[in-house]
């Protein structure tokens, strides 16, 4: 059972504009959430994240938001660049348990 | 120098040899893990452990066996690989005070290892 899901596998965004990148998931004890970035032949590397008693997390051009209710996080990234272009994992954990991640999403940022 | 080093960053071998991937840290952190990449599947975790005497099973750990020699080496071995073992594998660390109940517990990965079984 997928408990982190993130259904888009692939998306296109051009430069300047504004990437979403959505994350669901299942179990509603998980109390952190974080958002990695991967580029090919490289290890994933951390982002962003945000704690379930917030909804918005803010990192310069990242931003992380948190619908509990929903139970549903987004990746928005304003403005895309080029650079940004990468895998973007997203990845829930709850008490002192390993982080459980999604399948990840592709972005490309064209320019 | 990389905070986490993994060797070999590539290796092939054949069905029904034993390999072995190593990792070590730089960071300090207390607990690591291994993790195997295949496209479409995402991240899933093989093992992982809290401390040097702690070794727990994650959601894939058939097939695989580790060994944490000391807190800064982790090291995942295939007794008889398999060609569906063929994958991208990863090495992360964390900071444990910053896990338990404190924080995000924040992973940092290794480059990985590219294996490919024939």
């Amino acid at each position: 059972d997928q408990q982190v899901k993130q259904n888009s596998p692939s998306l296109s965004v051009q430069e300047g504009r504004i990437s979403i990148l959505n994350c669901d998931y299942t179990n509603s004890m998980f109390d952190y959430f974080l958002w990695y970035k991967k580029y090919p032949a490289e290890g994933p590397t951390f982002l962003i994240s945000i704690s379930s008693i917030k909804d918005k997390n803010e990192d310069g051009r990242f931003t992380v938001f948190l619908n509990k209710s929903a139970k549903h996080l987004s990746l928005h990234i304003v403005p895309s660049q080029p650079g940004d272009s990468a895998v973007y994992f997203c990845a829930a954990r709850w008490g002192n348990t390993p982080l459980v991640f999604g399948k990840g999403t592709r972005l490309s940022v064209i320019a | 120098d990389a905070d986490v080093t993994q060797t070999p960053r590539n290796r092939i071998t054949k069905t029904g040899k034993r390999i072995m991937l190593e990792c070590s840290q730089t960071k300090g952190h207390d607990r690591m893990y291994w993790y195997r990449q295949d496209p479409g599947l995402g991240l899933r975790l093989i093992y992982y452990s809290f401390d040097v005497k702690d070794i727990n099973k994650g959601e894939i750990s058939d097939g695989y066996s580790v060994s944490r020699q000391a807190q800064a080496k982790f090291s995942l071995s295939l007794e008889s690989a398999i060609p569906n073992q063929t994958a991208l594998y990863f090495c992360a660390t964390s900071d444990a005070s910053r896990g338990a109940g404190g924080g995000p517990d924040t992973q940092y990965f290794g480059p990985g290892t590219r294996l490919t079984v024939l």
